[in-house]
């Protein structure tokens, strides 16, 4: 069974500083996507960023980018420059290839402060 | 502009009322699902949808059904709401390849009094 795990239910941030997010997942598959997802306080989910298991580089998205390493199965999130509107929640994601299962983590509240 | 799109944004009911969520999608996606999240907790997959007139039970046992009689319109109903279905209900969709993820909506936030 595939699992995803977040073990940082909160977090706290200064503005302009860099925060980093921890997501460990379990799967014996070689080919698989990982995703992060933010929910602002009352908006829409979205895509923050997303990782193809077999793409060795990490994937970056202007303040966001990721560290994976696959042999460890771990994929954080590292949001440099914080900013007010980083305030959310954070979900990691896993699903496998060619599979039509979504696994979220539990979430890591994220509050960013001035 | 493509988006999925939920209906009410916010609904407050009487126990024992029937209620319909609404979920419809402007991006010609195959696969649609309905997610339940308490605030500031994890999703939880109560259905799922692959195609017009297939449709799941997901992992988290709900007394919710859903139809998909078109492609871009995935609605849910509560034949009779009482106060334990007070969450937040998320429609979200992807198209047949999931690996690019899901759009998700705003979502509903239900309270049944």
């Amino acid at each position: 069974a595939q699992t995803v795990t977040q073990s940082q239910p909160e977090m706290s941030v200064q503005e302009a500083e860099t925060v980093t997010l921890s997501c460990t997942y379990d799967t014996s598959e070689s080919n698989y996507y990982l995703f992060w997802y933010k929910q602002p306080p009352s908006r829409q989910m979205i895509l923050v960023i997303r990782q193809e298991a077999y793409k060795q580089q990490n994937a970056t998205e202007n303040r966001f980018s990721v560290n994976f390493q696959k042999a460890a199965k771990s994929f954080s999130l590292k949001i440099s420059d914080s900013q007010l509107g980083d305030t959310a929640m954070y979900f990691c994601a896993f699903i496998r290839y060619n599979f039509n299962k979504f696994y979220f983590g539990s979430g890591t509240k994220l509050n960013v402060k001035p | 502009e493509a988006d999925i799109y939920q209906t009410p944004r916010y609904l407050v009911i009487g126990t024992g009322k029937k209620i319909t969520l609404e979920c419809s999608q402007t991006m010609g996606h195959d696969k649609m699902y309905w997610y339940q999240q308490d605030p500031g907790m994890e999703l939880h997959l109560i259905h799922y949808s692959y195609g017009v007139n297939s449709t799941e039970k997901g992992d988290l046992s709900s007394e919710s059904t859903v139809s998909r009689i078109r492609t871009e319109h995935f609605p849910l109903t509560l034949e009779s709401a009482r106060p334990s279905h007070t969450s937040q209900y998320l429609c979200a969709s992807s198209a047949l390849s999931d690996s690019y993820g899901y759009t998700f909506g705003s979502g509903t936030r239900l309270t049944v009094v």
